[in-house]
């Protein structure tokens, strides 16, 4: 089955500092990789997602690029924000249909002001 | 984006009694609803797929006995803790899929004492 590895666990920038949050996944037949923001208590909340068939996607501060050669994908943050603050946790599956994501372990973002 | 809906957010019962979690989806039909289970700083786990008008799939390793799972309808999936215990305790999350994107509703907090 699908693998999702993300990195790092925890990062910590100043605010105004960009953020950049890997994954890698392990299945080739993935082409659908969203990501959520979990704030503390609350449920995921989808921000951004990316197909198989783009190479970045970008809105406002957030930015996602893929490359699907070597698996990995990336959420990029730019001029972050306290309000920025939460666990960020990528996902790979095969979209369409029903399916199931694989998610990664979560990354926390802590902004300091 | 699509509005999943959780009730109740916060749950204190006492060991031995059940629970019932319920999940809506408030502007999509959805054929599909997953369960999620979350500890403290780590990555959602799922549970099962409810799938309405037939059984739920469970993981391995999660008591179908014990997380009675109801998708009587195309916006209503309920989650029932039966007999709970102490070590039931956790952050329970559910989600709904619309054209292939999985929307989280905003968790329920169990503590059973």
């Amino acid at each position: 089955g699908e693998n999702v590895e993300q990195h790092p666990s925890t990062l910590s920038v100043q605010e105004g500092d960009s953020a950049v949050i890997k994954c890698t996944y392990s299945d080739s037949a993935s082409n659908y990789f969203p990501w959520y923001k979990q704030e503390l208590g609350k449920g995921p909340q989808l921000i951004i997602d990316i197909r198989s068939n783009v190479g970045e996607k970008k809105d406002q501060r957030i930015a996602v690029t893929l490359n699907k050669t070597a698996k990995h994908f990336s959420l990029h943050i730019t001029e972050t924000q306290p309000e920025d603050s939460a666990v960020y946790f990528c996902a790979a599956s095969i979209g369409g249909g029903s399916y199931i994501p694989t998610f990664g372990r979560g990354t926390s973002l802590i902004v300091h002001p | 984006g699509a509005v999943v809906s959780q009730h109740p957010s916060r749950v204190i019962c006492k060991s031995g009694t059940s629970v019932k979690i319920e999940c809506r989806s408030l502007d999509f039909q959805a054929t599909t609803m997953f369960w999620y289970r979350q500890f403290p700083k780590k990555s959602l786990m799922l549970m099962a797929t409810s799938n309405e008008g037939s059984k739920a799939t469970y993981e391995q390793g999660v008591e179908k006995d014990k997380f009675l799972i109801n998708h009587a309808s195309l916006t209503l999936s309920t989650l029932t803790v039966t007999s709970a215990h102490p070590e039931d305790s956790s952050f329970y999350i559910c989600s709904a899929q619309e054209r292939g994107i999985q929307y989280f509703g905003a968790g329920t907090r169990l503590s059973v004492l």
